[in-house]
């Protein structure tokens, strides 16, 4: 079974500063989809970035990139120039690529994240 | 704009007295996902259907039950809610064979049990 791993319970950083949060996950699988969902307090958990595992350039969403090393099996979230609002929840999360089964979100435990103003 | 919403957002309901979640969607998304997500924790899968196919995880307690009328809706009953299951529950969508594979959240219901 595919497992997710967030090491990082909590972050925080100061405003308009650059912070990288880890997932890394173990899996047997060579076609998956890899995923950063925010949560902010209180409010609907959200998709940030996704990455499909056969495409080797890293997927950027504004200010948010992903650093994919599919060889380590890591995928690291970079979020620059940190706002207020960037405040929440972050998980990881692991999706089969393949076409029958369940496709289920396999996620991380989370990383709170703290902007600092 | 299409979206997943779920009815009530909070619900109070006594230990042992049946409840049950509402979730409907605008996307017309052919899967739609229950999850149980405890304080600061990942949200559990309990169930999914893809389309009027029923997929109950393993370790889904038998006091949760769910059904999809159509493709709009899907509810969760929890028959005897325990104090254990106070909970936000969140709905989910995808559409499987559409080429996107993210799943879409609802802002979820807060279950307390009295």
């Amino acid at each position: 079974a595919q497992t997710v791993t967030q090491s990082q319970p909590e972050m925080s950083v100061q405003e308009a500063e650059t912070v990288t949060l880890s997932c890394t996950y173990d899996t047997s699988e060579s076609d998956y989809y890899l995923f950063w969902y925010k949560q902010p307090p209180s409010r609907q958990m959200i998709l940030v970035i996704r990455q499909e595992a056969y495409k080797q350039q890293n997927a950027t969403e504004n200010r948010f990139s992903v650093n994919f090393q599919k060889a380590a099996k890591s995928f690291s979230l970079k979020i620059s120039d940190s706002q207020l609002g960037d405040a929440a929840m972050y998980f990881c999360a692991y999706r089969s690529a393949g076409v029958q089964g369940a496709q289920k979100l396999v996620f991380g435990q989370g990383t709170r994240l703290t902007i600092n103003p | 704009d299409a979206m997943v919403i779920q009815n009530p957002r909070y619900q109070v309901t006594q230990f042992g007295k049946p409840v049950t979640l509402s979730c409907s969607q605008t996307l017309n998304h052919n899967v739609m996902y229950w999850y149980q997500q405890k304080s600061s924790q990942a949200p559990k899968l309990l169930f999914h259907y893809y389309d009027k196919d029923f997929n109950n995880e393993a370790d889904t307690p038998d006091n949760f039950q769910s059904r999809r009328p159509n493709t709009s809706f899907c509810f969760l009953d929890i028959r005897s809610p325990g104090l254990g299951d106070a909970a936000m529950y969140l709905c989910a969508t995808s559409n499987r064979g559409s080429g996107r594979y993210e799943q879409y959240f609802g802002p979820g219901t807060r279950l307390t049990v009295t």
